[in-house]
């Protein structure tokens, strides 16, 4: 069974920094791409970002661009963001995902975790 | 960026009736289209990828249709657990785009 489990999130202050895990089971890891889609409290869905296999590949939307990283650890089945310069309107569930690759759908979605930017 | 549009924002169906989601690109994303399916409290789940093949488990009262930029989700008899927010994504071009949401509400 896919399982994708987030963890890492909390309340930060604006400014500060955050890594999010998500740990994979369930499937080969290293075949898969991997990306992170957040979900503003009451509102939509939003593309963050996506690693491909290898890790070598990495893209971002524009609004965390410069100060958000995905990578990954092919030994450990572990996917990370670390977000660093964190705005109030970073406030968000923040999911991991399974890709089978950089054009495809995401299949697999774990339980999110809650990443809160106050003062 | 492509932005996606869905529509209605609401659509009121009563259960075992036909639900019609549409979801409209602003540029081409060939056949690109994804669909989830998010219940309250839940992650998304997909439903339907390549605008019109189901993911895994996911029964035929479901089906979908379109390309380039018009598609199409359609639930043909509503059961209760579709009562939730459908959200359309294209995976053709990055940033790979969400629509807004359409919630299927009784």
């Amino acid at each position: 069974e896919v399982q994708l489990l987030e963890s890492g999130g909390g309340l930060v202050q604006p400014g500060g920094s955050l890594r999010l895990s998500c740990a994979a089971s369930g499937f080969t890891f290293s075949s898969y791409s991997m990306s992170w889609v957040r979900q503003a409290p009451g509102k939509g869905l939003e593309w963050v970002s996506v690693i491909n296999i290898g890790g070598e590949i990495t893209k971002y939307a524009d609004s965390v661009k410069g100060r958000f990283t995905i990578s990954r650890d092919n030994s450990k089945n572990t996917v990370y963001l670390q977000m660093n310069s964190l705005r109030v309107d970073d406030t968000a569930i923040y999911y991991c995902t399974r890709k089978k690759g950089g054009a495809n759908p995401c299949d697999y979605w774990g339980q999110g975790t809650l990443l809160t930017v106050s003062s | 960026e492509i932005v996606m549009t869905q529509s209605p924002a609401t659509l009121s169906v009563s259960p075992g009736e036909r639900a019609t989601l549409s979801c409209r690109a602003s540029q081409s994303v060939s056949s690109d289209l994804a669909w989830y399916r998010q219940k309250p409290g839940q992650a998304p789940r997909l439903i339907m990828y390549d605008a019109s093949t189901r993911a895994t488990d996911v029964p035929p009262r479901f089906s979908g249709s379109g390309s380039g930029t018009d598609f199409t989700l359609t639930i043909s008899s509503l059961q209760s657990e579709d009562f939730a927010i459908y959200y359309c994504q294209q995976y053709n071009d990055w940033p790979q785009t969400f629509g807004q949401g359409t919630r299927v509400e009784i």
